[in-house]
Order: structure tokens, then sequence, then C-alpha cells
């Protein structure tokens, strides 16, 4: 079964240090992989999908097969990047649903 | 992407009674997607909606508590049967259009 594992369930950085938030994922094919941000009192909305290979709001994923990971990265943290992450696994776009992590709440101290 | 509409965004519910929510996508997508969003945690689904057949639903949910209608490509109900305050929640849609799939704004449901 598809399985996707965030570890931390909250990271704490100051403004300015680099964020790394970390995601692995167990499917033996090839998933598609996102990663979906929620800013307070907001929607759901997506940050970034490995095949696009975008960098949105600094933030950037690589998909590392031999690991299986999609770590989200980013060099210098601002403060309205708090929020939750959530990661999550596709593993036929389209007409599979989305498998999620359990998210990531990062918190960016001023 | 797609964009969806749900309502309502929030309701207080008397146990025992039953819920729709209504999801409108803006263009046709094959399948919608309903999942659950209890206090504190992440998403969990609760059934797959391709139009012109019934809903599959995960492990732990079932038909007769979570009825799903999909009655053509834009649109979807979820219905929550004879709540409890178990199933105060929040419930969302979702659908993919090609560009990665999108996100209702949620109902929050309190039952009481």
């Amino acid at each position: 079964a598809q399985r996707v594992t965030q570890p931390e369930k909250l990271l704490s950085v100051f403004k300015g240090a680099p964020v790394e938030l970390k995601c692995n994922y167990s499917y033996s094919g090839s998933p598609e992989l996102f990663w979906y941000v929620q800013y307070s009192r907001q929607r759901l909305q997506l940050l970034l999908r490995h095949i696009s290979r975008e960098s949105i709001k600094g933030f950037t994923a690589d998909l590392n097969k031999g690991e299986t990971s999609f770590h989200l990265k980013k060099p210098f943290a601002q403060e309205e990047d708090s929020a939750m992450y959530y990661c999550a696994l596709s593993w036929h776009s389209g007409n599979t649903p989305l498998v999620f992590g359990k998210g990531t709440r990062l918190s960016v101290i001023a | 992407s797609a964009v969806i509409s749900q309502k309502p965004s929030r309701d207080i519910c008397q146990r025992g009674t039953s819920l729709t929510i209504q999801c409108q996508v803006d263009s046709q997508v094959t399948m919608m997607f309903w999942y659950r969003q209890q206090p504190g945690q992440s998403l969990t689904l609760i059934a797959t909606a391709n139009q012109g057949s019934e809903a599959t639903y995960e492990s732990g949910f079932v038909i007769d508590k979570f009825p799903i209608s999909r009655p053509n490509l834009t649109f979807s109900t979820l219905t929550v049967s004879n709540m409890s305050p178990e199933d105060s929640s929040i419930y969302l849609c979702s659908a993919n259009q090609g560009a990665g799939y999108t996100f209702g704004s949620g109902t929050r449901l309190t039952v009481v």
C-alpha cells in the first residue's frame, strides 16, 4: 500500500535560516509527489509537484527515488512561511486520490 | 487548474440528523474525491466518486453513513447521515484537471 511519512510534527526555525521539511514515501511504482500548504484559516493549496520542477515562493523539492524521499527545502525562511505543510502521493495522477502524510507545522520565529 | 466551490462552509447540527455537502467544479473532471480532516489530523480519504457509477469507499467508511452522489462531471454531494459528535470534522472535496489536485474550502461540521 502507498504510504507517506512526515517524521516531524512541528518544525521551528528562525527567520532567515534554512528550512527542510522531510517526506518519505513507500510505493513500488512511479508515483507523483506533491507538497500542499495550508495557511491559517485558508484552504489547502498546491505548493509544488515533482513533475513540474518549479520553485514556488522560494521552495524546491527533488524526488529521490533511491531514498524514496521528496524533501521540501527553502534557503531562507520568512515569517509568512509559517503554515501546515502536507506531502502527498498519487500513483496515477488524476484518476486516483492523493495519499497524505500527517503534516508538519512550520513555525518561523522572528 | 480547476476551481471548486464547496458549501456550506460550516454548520452546527443536532445528533441523529443528516447534512449534505455540495461541491461544484468550474470544469468537467472525471473523478472527485471526498476527504475528512479531524481536528489536528491530516486528510483521510472517504471515497472516490466517478460520474455514472457508485462511489468507491475506503476501509472504515460505508455508503449508508456517507452516501455520495455524482450526477454529472462538475458536481458531487456527500451526505453525513445519522450524525453523532464523532462526526465533527472538516469535510473536503477534491478534483484533478491535470495541473494538480485542487480542494474545496472545506465544510466545518460540529455535531451537538
